[in-house]
Formats: C-alpha cells, structure tokens, sequence
C-alpha cells in the first residue's frame, strides 16, 4: 500500500540549477497536486491536474512548471532554482468524487543555495 | 479571495489540559472541512465535515462544524505528549477541479 511517493527526500541546489520532483500515486486518482510548506505559511498551492495531460496554476505557480504525461504521476520542475524556492514540498492526490480527502506524499526538503 | 484562518497560532499546555483549536474560512463553492495532524512531515488525515452541527470524534479528538457562522472547532481532551503537532485546516472548495485551501496551522506543544 505505496499511496503517494514522492522522490527525492532531500535536494541542496544552487542558485540556476534545475531539478525535478517527481509524485506517484498508486490509487488511481484523477487529482494531484503539488504544495510548498514554509514556515508560517501553510501549504500554499503551486500547480494542479484534474486527469492525465492537463495542469492548471495554483496560488504561486511563478518558477515551476509541471507535467502529467501519465494519469499516475505529476512532475514538478524547477528550470532555475531561487534560494525563494527553499522550502518543503509536498505532492497530494485525491479522487474525483465528491467529499474525498487528500492524501499526501512524504515530502521533499528542497535547500537552494 | 478564499482565505482559511486558523487560531491561536501556537499554543503551549501541560499533560492532561483540554485544548480548542479554532478553523474559519471564506470560501466559495464550499464542499467540505478537514483537519489533519502534521509530525514533521506528511500530514495525515483527522475529520472531514460536510454537515453543520454534526460532531465527529474520534478517541479524545473531536471537531464540529459550523456553516453558518463559517467555522470549525477541533477539541482535544486529556491531552499527551505525543498530541505535540502541527493541526492543519482545509477547506474543500472546488472551481475546476478538486480545490482545497489550507490555514497557516496551529503549532500544539504538550508539555509533560
């Protein structure tokens, strides 16, 4: 019972670099999503996708891309790392029936230099 | 703008003490309420509200809702040590797609 992975763990960039997050859900969810959690802020949401080849933007989408080529995974992209983009990222999914909760990935600890 | 607004922001209490943690949104399209619990990574899920004046419990947590004055309340009674956590609000409020909006938490520590 995998439910939502997320790779890598933990990622120090510096400043320009780019990386890859990946999130796969094993649960055969229509939704996913991609948050930043820094401190006292919440979870703030970047990107989103409501089924396979679609995205939309979230509440700070400015600096990541994403794609969701396939239904079970959502890959969020950094093309050139700010030390703003330090922060804990989390992947969630959910179903696309009514009243479903999310569940969350293990998080990635992202330090950009 | 939706907005989800979580009290106090942090809150210190001994072993034992009842605690009452406070959720109020704005939102439109309104679906559904749920907290989760938050130990240093993944949050992990608590209650889902949909209904007003239907509480949910379950051991020594409990939560209700109130959708008419927007709010929620998550009550913990007898707390321990292992309470000591990050409670996350979110509020389901769907445009397009399954939208959920957080509050900035409560930071719960329990002292023994």
């Amino acid at each position: 019972n995998a439910g939502v992975t997320q790779t890598p763990k933990f990622r120090v960039l510096k400043t320009g670099q780019s990386m890859t997050l990946l999130c796969a859900q094993d649960m055969n969810h229509e939704y996913m999503y991609w948050y930043r959690q820094d401190p006292g802020m919440g979870l703030r949401l970047i990107h989103y996708s409501v089924g396979e080849g679609t995205t939309a933007k979230g509440e700070v989408p400015d600096g990541y891309n994403v794609s969701r080529l396939k239904k079970q995974n959502f890959l969020l992209g950094l093309e050139s790392a700010a030390p703003s983009q330090t922060s804990v990222y989390f992947c969630a999914s959910s179903s696309d029936r009514t009243n479903e909760k999310l569940f969350f990935g293990s998080g990635t600890q992202l330090s950009v230099l | 703008e939706d907005k989800v607004v979580q009290s106090p922001l942090s809150l210190v209490v001994h072993e034992g003490d009842t605690v009452t943690l406070n959720c109020s949104y704005e939102v439109t399209n309104f679906r559904s309420l749920l907290w989760y619990k938050q130990e240093k990574k993944a949050p992990t899920f608590l209650f889902m509200l949909t209904s007003s004046g239907i509480e949910k419990k379950s051991g020594r947590l409990s939560s209700i809702l109130d959708k008419k004055e927007l709010f929620s309340i998550l009550n913990i009674t007898a707390t321990q040590t292992g309470d000591s956590a990050v409670y996350l609000c979110a509020v389901e409020a769907p445009n397009t797609g399954n939208q959920f909006y957080f509050g900035t938490g409560t930071s719960l520590t329990v002292i023994p």
